[in-house]
């Protein structure tokens, strides 16, 4: 089990620019959350996807945008970067269906993005 | 709307000291608490959970109780190996599915 994967790593984008990051979750689980890290800050969630749909919301802007595939993969859109959106993107994924808050979520290793 | 506060490190402790990282946390209803930890070089994983009060995660000689008249999930250890240096966060996941986090607090644990 190659557990949840990150794609790319890193990443360096121009303000103004858009970006997409991608995230396929651990075998079995059927739900993705993402979230953003700044430096020594802990992760802020961002959305999180069930369904193809997004389920619940962070505060963050419409500049972020997500898609879940009936694979259950992810993608992650922001558009119109600013030198803020700088961070380690988090993906981690859970087994949400039958509602169990409980359920622990594995995570990626990260996209780190820069935005010069 | 819901937070996580953790004691601030960093936490600088000798092998076989005591360990306490304090969290406290703020949310509407019953939500579920847990401690993940980031080993260097390594992503965030589970260390342990607790769904409801009074109930105590534990794993790797590591425990939480979850309170909820402190509102309250310490997470404590009685002898620390140099193994254990990591970040740790505080987490809290309601029933909608919402996490928030901690900032996290950095233990470095010297031979």
């Amino acid at each position: 089990d190659a557990g949840v994967t990150q794609s790319p790593t890193h990443l360096i984008k121009t303000r103004g620019q858009q970006v997409t990051l991608r995230c396929s979750p651990k075998s079995g689980h059927d739900t993705v959350s993402w979230y953003q890290q700044a430096l020594g800050q802990g992760p802020q969630f961002i959305f999180q996807y069930y369904e193809e749909e997004e389920r619940q919301r962070g505060n963050f802007p419409d500049r972020f945008s997500g898609h879940q595939f009936p694979n259950y993969s992810s993608e992650l859109n922001v558009n119109a970067l600013l030198l803020g959106d700088s961070a380690l993107y988090l993906c981690a994924s859970s087994l949400e269906g039958d509602r169990g808050i409980g359920t622990e979520a594995f995570f990626g290793q990260g996209t780190r993005l820069t935005v010069v | 709307g819901d937070s996580v506060t953790q004691m601030e490190g960093p936490v600088t402790l000798s092998e076989e000291a005591c360990l306490t990282i304090n969290c406290t946390y703020t949310a509407t209803g019953y939500p579920s608490l847990f401690w993940y930890v980031q080993y260097p070089g390594e992503g965030l994983q589970l260390l342990l959970k607790a769904t409801k009060a009074d109930d105590k995660g534990s794993n790797k000689g590591f425990e939480a109780t979850y309170r909820k008249e402190t509102t309250s999930f310490h997470l404590e250890k009685g002898s620390v190996q140099v193994s254990d240096s990591a970040v740790y966060f505080c987490a809290l996941k309601t029933n909608a599915g919402k996490s928030t986090f901690g900032d996290g607090t950095t233990l470095t644990v010297k031979p």
